[in-house]
Protein backbone atom coordinates (compact mmCIF):
# COMPACT_ATOMS: atom_id res chain seq x y z
CA UNK A 1 0.00 0.00 0.00
CA UNK A 2 1.91 3.06 -1.09
CA UNK A 3 1.99 6.04 0.97
CA UNK A 4 0.66 9.54 0.62
CA UNK A 5 2.27 11.09 -2.35
CA UNK A 6 3.10 14.36 -2.95
CA UNK A 7 4.64 16.29 -6.04
CA UNK A 8 6.87 17.88 -7.22
CA UNK A 9 8.72 17.55 -4.47
CA UNK A 10 10.39 20.71 -5.32
CA UNK A 11 8.80 23.92 -6.91
CA UNK A 12 10.56 26.77 -7.90
CA UNK A 13 8.59 30.00 -9.19
CA UNK A 14 9.22 33.95 -9.18
CA UNK A 15 7.35 36.25 -7.52
CA UNK A 16 4.28 36.47 -9.14
CA UNK A 17 3.79 32.95 -10.54
CA UNK A 18 0.87 30.47 -9.58
CA UNK A 19 2.23 27.20 -7.54
CA UNK A 20 0.25 24.13 -7.72
CA UNK A 21 0.98 21.45 -5.34
CA UNK A 22 -0.52 17.93 -5.58
CA UNK A 23 -1.29 15.29 -2.76
CA UNK A 24 -2.58 11.66 -3.75
CA UNK A 25 -3.63 10.28 -0.44
CA UNK A 26 -3.31 6.86 0.66
CA UNK A 27 -5.63 3.90 -0.54
CA UNK A 28 -8.59 4.55 1.38
CA UNK A 29 -8.28 7.53 3.16
CA UNK A 30 -10.71 9.96 2.31
CA UNK A 31 -9.63 12.72 4.72
CA UNK A 32 -6.98 14.96 3.27
CA UNK A 33 -5.13 17.89 5.50
CA UNK A 34 -2.06 20.40 4.74
CA UNK A 35 0.24 21.99 6.79
CA UNK A 36 2.54 24.46 6.25
CA UNK A 37 6.00 24.47 8.25
CA UNK A 38 8.11 28.04 7.47
CA UNK A 39 11.62 27.91 8.33
CA UNK A 40 12.49 27.26 11.94
CA UNK A 41 9.11 26.74 12.93
CA UNK A 42 7.23 23.65 13.73
CA UNK A 43 4.24 22.63 11.12
CA UNK A 44 0.64 24.70 11.04
CA UNK A 45 -2.69 23.52 10.19
CA UNK A 46 -4.02 24.73 7.20
CA UNK A 47 -6.91 23.18 5.29
CA UNK A 48 -8.97 20.11 6.16
CA UNK A 49 -10.73 18.37 3.00
CA UNK A 50 -13.23 15.21 2.33
CA UNK A 51 -13.91 14.47 -1.43
CA UNK A 52 -15.47 17.79 -3.09
CA UNK A 53 -15.73 19.02 0.14
CA UNK A 54 -13.96 21.36 2.11
CA UNK A 55 -14.53 20.55 6.08
CA UNK A 56 -12.03 23.53 7.62
CA UNK A 57 -9.90 25.80 6.01
CA UNK A 58 -9.56 28.17 9.32
CA UNK A 59 -5.69 27.99 9.15
CA UNK A 60 -5.68 29.34 5.34
CA UNK A 61 -4.71 32.45 4.72
CA UNK A 62 -7.74 34.80 3.30
CA UNK A 63 -6.02 35.31 0.25
CA UNK A 64 -4.58 33.88 -2.72
CA UNK A 65 -4.14 30.51 -1.44
CA UNK A 66 -6.83 27.79 -2.18
CA UNK A 67 -7.25 23.86 -1.79
CA UNK A 68 -9.93 21.13 -3.34
CA UNK A 69 -10.18 17.79 -3.33
CA UNK A 70 -11.92 16.74 -6.39
CA UNK A 71 -14.41 13.39 -6.73
CA UNK A 72 -11.42 12.42 -9.05
CA UNK A 73 -8.29 12.82 -9.23
CA UNK A 74 -5.75 14.09 -6.55
CA UNK A 75 -5.91 17.20 -3.96
CA UNK A 76 -4.73 20.51 -5.19
CA UNK A 77 -3.25 23.31 -3.12
CA UNK A 78 -3.29 26.20 -5.14
CA UNK A 79 -1.19 29.23 -4.29
CA UNK A 80 -1.49 32.78 -6.59
CA UNK A 81 0.58 35.23 -6.75
CA UNK A 82 3.08 33.81 -4.55
CA UNK A 83 5.50 36.02 -2.50
CA UNK A 84 9.02 35.29 -0.64
CA UNK A 85 6.92 34.96 2.37
CA UNK A 86 5.24 31.82 0.77
CA UNK A 87 9.00 29.82 1.21
CA UNK A 88 8.37 26.56 3.29
CA UNK A 89 8.05 23.12 3.33
CA UNK A 90 3.91 21.92 2.15
CA UNK A 91 2.93 18.70 3.42
CA UNK A 92 0.01 16.80 2.95
CA UNK A 93 -1.73 14.41 5.30
CA UNK A 94 -4.52 11.80 4.82
CA UNK A 95 -6.68 9.40 7.35
CA UNK A 96 -8.89 6.93 6.91
CA UNK A 97 -11.79 7.85 9.35
CA UNK A 98 -9.77 7.54 12.35
CA UNK A 99 -7.38 10.19 14.26
CA UNK A 100 -4.08 9.22 13.39
CA UNK A 101 -2.60 11.49 10.12
CA UNK A 102 -0.04 10.07 8.08
CA UNK A 103 2.08 12.20 5.69
CA UNK A 104 3.08 12.47 2.34
CA UNK A 105 6.94 13.48 2.28
CA UNK A 106 6.30 17.12 1.35
CA UNK A 107 6.95 19.89 -1.23
CA UNK A 108 9.39 22.25 -0.63
CA UNK A 109 8.44 25.57 -2.53
CA UNK A 110 10.96 28.69 -3.05
CA UNK A 111 10.23 31.53 -4.29
CA UNK A 112 12.63 33.71 -6.14
CA UNK B 1 -1.16 31.61 20.85
CA UNK B 2 1.17 28.45 21.31
CA UNK B 3 -1.42 25.24 22.40
CA UNK B 4 1.11 22.92 22.59
CA UNK B 5 4.62 23.79 23.61
CA UNK B 6 7.70 21.69 24.01
CA UNK B 7 10.10 23.51 26.09
CA UNK B 8 13.17 21.60 24.99
CA UNK B 9 14.60 22.37 21.49
CA UNK B 10 16.88 19.60 21.97
CA UNK B 11 17.98 16.73 23.68
CA UNK B 12 21.31 14.47 23.63
CA UNK B 13 21.46 11.06 24.98
CA UNK B 14 24.04 8.51 25.13
CA UNK B 15 23.22 4.84 23.04
CA UNK B 16 21.34 2.54 25.25
CA UNK B 17 20.06 4.99 27.62
CA UNK B 18 16.43 6.53 27.74
CA UNK B 19 15.18 9.30 26.23
CA UNK B 20 12.51 11.50 27.52
CA UNK B 21 11.07 14.14 25.45
CA UNK B 22 8.13 16.56 27.08
CA UNK B 23 5.24 18.41 25.85
CA UNK B 24 2.61 20.31 27.54
CA UNK B 25 -1.00 21.50 26.16
CA UNK B 26 -3.70 24.35 27.20
CA UNK B 27 -6.49 23.58 25.72
CA UNK B 28 -8.45 21.37 27.51
CA UNK B 29 -10.63 20.32 24.32
CA UNK B 30 -7.90 17.99 23.06
CA UNK B 31 -8.36 14.19 23.61
CA UNK B 32 -6.25 12.63 21.24
CA UNK B 33 -2.32 12.78 21.25
CA UNK B 34 0.03 11.82 18.49
CA UNK B 35 4.00 11.76 18.16
CA UNK B 36 5.84 12.32 14.91
CA UNK B 37 9.34 11.75 13.63
CA UNK B 38 10.82 13.65 11.01
CA UNK B 39 14.03 13.40 9.71
CA UNK B 40 15.24 16.58 7.63
CA UNK B 41 13.40 17.08 4.34
CA UNK B 42 10.86 13.74 4.76
CA UNK B 43 7.56 13.77 6.16
CA UNK B 44 6.85 13.76 9.70
CA UNK B 45 6.55 9.85 10.55
CA UNK B 46 3.91 8.56 12.61
CA UNK B 47 5.07 6.97 16.03
CA UNK B 48 2.62 6.46 18.33
CA UNK B 49 -0.69 7.98 19.71
CA UNK B 50 -2.94 8.02 23.07
CA UNK B 51 -6.50 9.05 23.59
CA UNK B 52 -7.47 11.07 26.61
CA UNK B 53 -9.13 8.06 28.02
CA UNK B 54 -5.86 6.25 28.66
CA UNK B 55 -2.71 7.30 30.74
CA UNK B 56 -0.29 5.09 29.03
CA UNK B 57 0.46 3.64 25.68
CA UNK B 58 3.44 0.89 24.78
CA UNK B 59 4.96 0.02 21.56
CA UNK B 60 8.32 -1.58 21.44
CA UNK B 61 10.90 0.44 22.40
CA UNK B 62 7.69 3.96 22.47
CA UNK B 63 6.18 4.64 25.71
CA UNK B 64 3.74 7.82 25.41
CA UNK B 65 2.53 8.46 28.97
CA UNK B 66 -0.53 11.10 29.50
CA UNK B 67 -1.55 13.19 32.61
CA UNK B 68 -4.46 14.70 32.17
CA UNK B 69 -4.55 17.09 35.35
CA UNK B 70 -1.52 18.35 34.59
CA UNK B 71 -1.96 19.00 30.64
CA UNK B 72 1.32 17.05 30.16
CA UNK B 73 2.46 14.03 28.25
CA UNK B 74 5.63 12.38 27.14
CA UNK B 75 7.11 10.02 24.96
CA UNK B 76 9.83 7.35 26.14
CA UNK B 77 12.30 5.71 23.97
CA UNK B 78 14.28 3.12 25.40
CA UNK B 79 16.57 2.07 24.95
CA UNK B 80 17.76 5.07 22.90
CA UNK B 81 19.62 3.87 19.26
CA UNK B 82 21.68 6.04 17.27
CA UNK B 83 19.01 5.96 14.35
CA UNK B 84 16.53 7.96 16.92
CA UNK B 85 18.10 10.87 16.11
CA UNK B 86 15.65 12.88 14.42
CA UNK B 87 13.12 16.23 15.03
CA UNK B 88 10.10 14.66 17.33
CA UNK B 89 6.86 17.04 17.19
CA UNK B 90 4.45 16.19 19.68
CA UNK B 91 0.59 16.62 17.85
CA UNK B 92 -2.81 17.36 19.42
CA UNK B 93 -6.31 17.38 18.19
CA UNK B 94 -10.07 18.38 20.13
CA UNK B 95 -12.42 16.09 17.86
CA UNK B 96 -12.07 12.75 15.85
CA UNK B 97 -10.82 13.78 12.22
CA UNK B 98 -9.94 17.03 12.89
CA UNK B 99 -6.93 19.66 12.63
CA UNK B 100 -3.61 18.45 14.55
CA UNK B 101 -1.74 21.01 16.72
CA UNK B 102 1.93 20.55 16.84
CA UNK B 103 4.44 21.70 19.22
CA UNK B 104 7.81 23.19 17.54
CA UNK B 105 9.42 20.28 17.74
CA UNK B 106 12.69 18.45 19.80
CA UNK B 107 15.85 17.76 17.92
CA UNK B 108 16.88 14.29 19.65
CA UNK B 109 20.55 13.08 19.57
CA UNK B 110 21.68 9.73 20.57
CA UNK B 111 25.28 9.02 20.64
CA UNK B 112 26.98 6.36 20.01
Amino acid sequence: NAGVMQNPRHLVRRRGQEARLRCSPMKGHSHVYWYRQLPEEGLKFMVYLQKENIIDESGMPKERFSAEFPKEGPSILRIQQVVRGDSAAYFCASSPTSDTQYFGPGTRLTVL
Amino acid sequence: DQQVKQNSPSLSVQEGRISILNCDYTNSMFDYFLWYKKYPAEGPTFLISISSIKDKNEDGRFTVFLNKSAKHLSLHIVPSQPGDSAVYFCAASGTSGSRLTFGEGTQLTVNP
